[in-house]
């Protein structure tokens, strides 16, 4: 079974502060996404990746930054954390597929809330 | 934007009976998936469907797609209270790195 895994399920933190959030995917798959899920708006994506070193921007990325350094893990970054940046915060993971899009593999989310 | 939308946002069943959620999308599709995420958790996928496709069956659930209209359906034949979740539809933005665009989910409560 894919698995994919967050660094902590929930996470306070200061407003101003520098946060990490980590996701790891042990399937070798290709891409990997970060998206915030809040009430009414369902999932919208922050940024995604397609391959090591390679990433790009999704409908939200203002405030946010990533890094893959690795096939395997996919960080967000919150530069200065603020507190309209609560949220719950969802890595997921896919294998590249051909003409159809195959599904994606979350992980079990971090609630993130900024004091 | 929101490419999917479900419809009804809230559901209230007791078990034992069917529950059907609907969800529109906006632009050409290729293929269409419902996901499930249970309170406070990640989403799991249940189903894709493909736009060649009308009719889907996984268990008991029935995933329905009419791309003349834009829409496609889920079925939950014989509802459990371990189907109480949220349900949603995603379908891909096209290009070359398959976004997938989600709606904001209906919110299956199913009562013993």
């Amino acid at each position: 079974d894919v698995k994919v895994t967050q660094s902590s399920r929930y996470l306070v933190k200061r407003t101003g502060e520098k946060v990490f959030l980590e996701c790891v995917q042990d399937m070798d798959h290709e891409n990997m996404f970060w998206y915030r899920q809040d009430p009414g708006l369902g999932l919208r994506l922050i940024y995604f990746s397609y391959d090591v070193k390679m990433k790009e921007k999704g409908d939200i990325p203002e405030g946010y930054s990533v890094s893959r350094e690795k096939k395997e893990r996919f960080s967000l970054i919150l530069e200065s954390a603020s507190t309209n940046q609560t949220s719950m915060y969802l890595c997921a993971s896919r294998n590249l597929g051909g003409y159809y899009s195959y599904e994606q593999y979350f992980g079990p989310g971090t609630r993130l809330t900024v004091t | 934007s929101q490419q999917g939308e479900e419809d009804p946002q809230a559901l209230s069943i007791q078990e034992g009976e069917n529950a059907t959620m609907n969800c529109s999308y906006k632009t050409s599709i290729n293929n269409l998936q419902w996901y499930r995420q249970n309170s406070g958790r990640g989403l799991v996928h249940l189903i894709l469907i493909r736009s060649n496709e009308r009719e889907k069956h996984s268990g008991r659930l029935r995933v329905t797609l009419d791309t003349s209209k834009k829409s496609s359906s889920l079925l939950i034949t014989a509802s459990r209270a371990a189907d109480t979740a949220s349900y949603f539809c995603a379908t891909p933005l096209g290009g070359g790195y398959n976004k997938l665009i989600f709606g904001a989910g209906t919110r299956l409560a199913v009562h013993p």
